[in-house]
């Protein structure tokens, strides 16, 4: 099955650097990569995701990149904010059992993004 | 929000019981998810339903059991036979593969 890695478990910046998240899976087939965005205590929501058949996406100060060859993709968030602080989530979609028809989203273990003000 | 229910949002347990944690959706997705969050563990996949009537073990299923009787919803049962049951539970729901999944706020288990 799928494996996704996560790197660093832990990322400060001070307002308004960049930072860069970084994923690598293992499953070639995967097709769906998408970025949760976890808030102390709440839900993980969806901000940025994208698919096997793009190689960057942006929307405002969020891009992902894929590299399909390599299997990894990246977060990059531009002009941080205070607001940033979480913890981010990649995810990678794998086959499942229905022959592709339906995909689980196998989670990257989280990194804890501090942003100083 | 976000169309997905989980309740409660904390419970207590005494060790040894079985618990039951609620997840209802109205989005009208078929595949839903069970996920368990640890401090530096990330999201791990507990089962998945991905239609009606079917479900699926996912990478740690072991102590914990589902059913998907209703598209609608996808209770989990924590059994005593899970022997580090205290976590934060998530459940989730998603259309096609490909689509965004929606998490419910959580529920907070402790057993004591």
């Amino acid at each position: 099955g799928e494996n996704v890695e996560q790197h660093p478990s832990t990322l400060s910046v001070q307002e308004g650097d960049s930072a860069v998240i970084k994923c690598t899976y293992s499953d070639s087939a995967s097709n769906y990569f998408p970025w949760y965005k976890q808030e102390l205590g709440k839900r993980p929501q969806l901000i940025i995701d994208i698919r096997s058949n793009v190689g960057e996406k942006k929307d405002q100060r969020i891009a992902v990149t894929l590299n399909k060859t390599a299997k990894h993709f990246s977060l990059h968030i531009t002009e941080t904010q205070p607001e940033d602080s979480a913890v981010y989530f990649c995810a990678a979609s794998d086959r499942g059992n229905y022959g592709g028809s339906q995909g689980n989203l196998i989670f990257g273990k989280g990194t804890k993004l501090s942003v100083k003000p | 929000d976000g169309g997905i229910t989980q309740s409660p949002k904390y419970l207590f347990r005494k060790e040894g019981q079985n618990v039951t944690l609620s997840c209802e959706q109205n989005l009208n997705h078929d595949a839903m998810y069970w996920y368990r969050q640890d401090p530096g563990q990330g999201l791990r996949l507990i089962y998945y339903s991905q239609i009606v009537n079917d479900f699926q073990k996912g990478d740690i299923a072991e102590g914990y059991s589902v059913s998907r009787e209703k598209k609608e919803s996808f209770p989990l049962t924590v059994t005593s036979a899970q022997k580090n049951p205290t976590a934060f539970y998530l459940c989730a729901s998603s259309g096609q593969v490909g689509t965004e999944a929606f998490f419910g706020q959580g529920t907070r288990l402790t057993v004591v």
